[in-house]
């Protein structure tokens, strides 16, 4: 019962340099997000899909892209990495709408250096 | 715009003792509200939910959380802490149906 499983769990990179964090969930749901975790500041939306090939943006975009061309994989990118983007970074997925919750990954700690 | 705030950043409690953690919301319908909990190093994990009915919600782990709407709030208890409580609590609101709107999330600490 593998659940939300987030790949790679930790990274370090360096300014410039690009990487995809890639998310798979077993569970059949339709709506999948990324967010980002930073001290004193919660969770924040970074993009998100409600289905297979749509994706939207959340509240801090910019920097990323993200593509849902499987209904179980939400890739997260970043093509140019900044010290910025250092961060904890959680997927999650909801059987429908959010209004049923959400199931998270254990997160990718990603450095930029 | 939808907005969770969890008034204290951290919390300090003795084992054994009671709990509570303050969650208020800003939400124009009525709103579907969460607790998750995040222990280190892992991710999230759905506490609770209310979204109807009882305004006293029961969870896993012996947490309740009781829905206020005058006050617009959604504070969660727990009659008495264990060592394993502590942890980062976040409250959420759906922001309509398609996302979650987190707090900044509130750190337990459990002293012996």
């Amino acid at each position: 019962n593998a659940g939300v499983t987030q790949t790679p769990k930790f990274r370090v990179l360096k300014t410039g340099q690009s990487m995809t964090l890639l998310c798979a969930q077993d569970m059949n749901h339709e709506y999948m997000y990324w967010y980002r975790q930073d001290p004193g500041m919660g969770l924040r939306l970074i993009h998100y899909s409600v289905g297979e090939g749509t994706t939207a943006k959340g509240e801090v975009p910019d920097g990323y892209n993200v593509s849902r061309l499987k209904k179980q994989n939400f890739l997260l990118g970043l093509e140019s990495a900044a010290p910025s983007q250092t961060s904890v970074y959680f997927c999650a997925s909801s059987y429908a709408t959010a209004t049923y919750g959400y199931t998270f990954g254990s997160g990718t700690r990603l450095t930029v250096v | 715009a939808q907005s969770v705030t969890q008034p204290d950043i951290h919390i300090t409690v003795s084992e054994g003792a009671s709990l509570e953690l303050r969650c208020n919301y800003s939400y124009g319908a009525t709103p579907y509200l969460f607790w998750y909990v995040q222990s280190p190093g892992q991710g999230l994990q759905l506490l609770l939910k209310y979204f109807s009915g009882d305004t006293l919600v029961q969870g896993i782990k012996g947490f309740e959380a009781e829905f206020k709407r005058s006050q617009s709030s959604f504070n969660l208890r727990k009659p008495s802490v264990h060592w394993s409580d502590a942890a980062e609590y976040f409250c959420a609101v759906a922001s309509g149906n398609e996302k979650l709107t987190f707090g900044t999330g509130t750190r337990l600490t459990i002293i012996p």
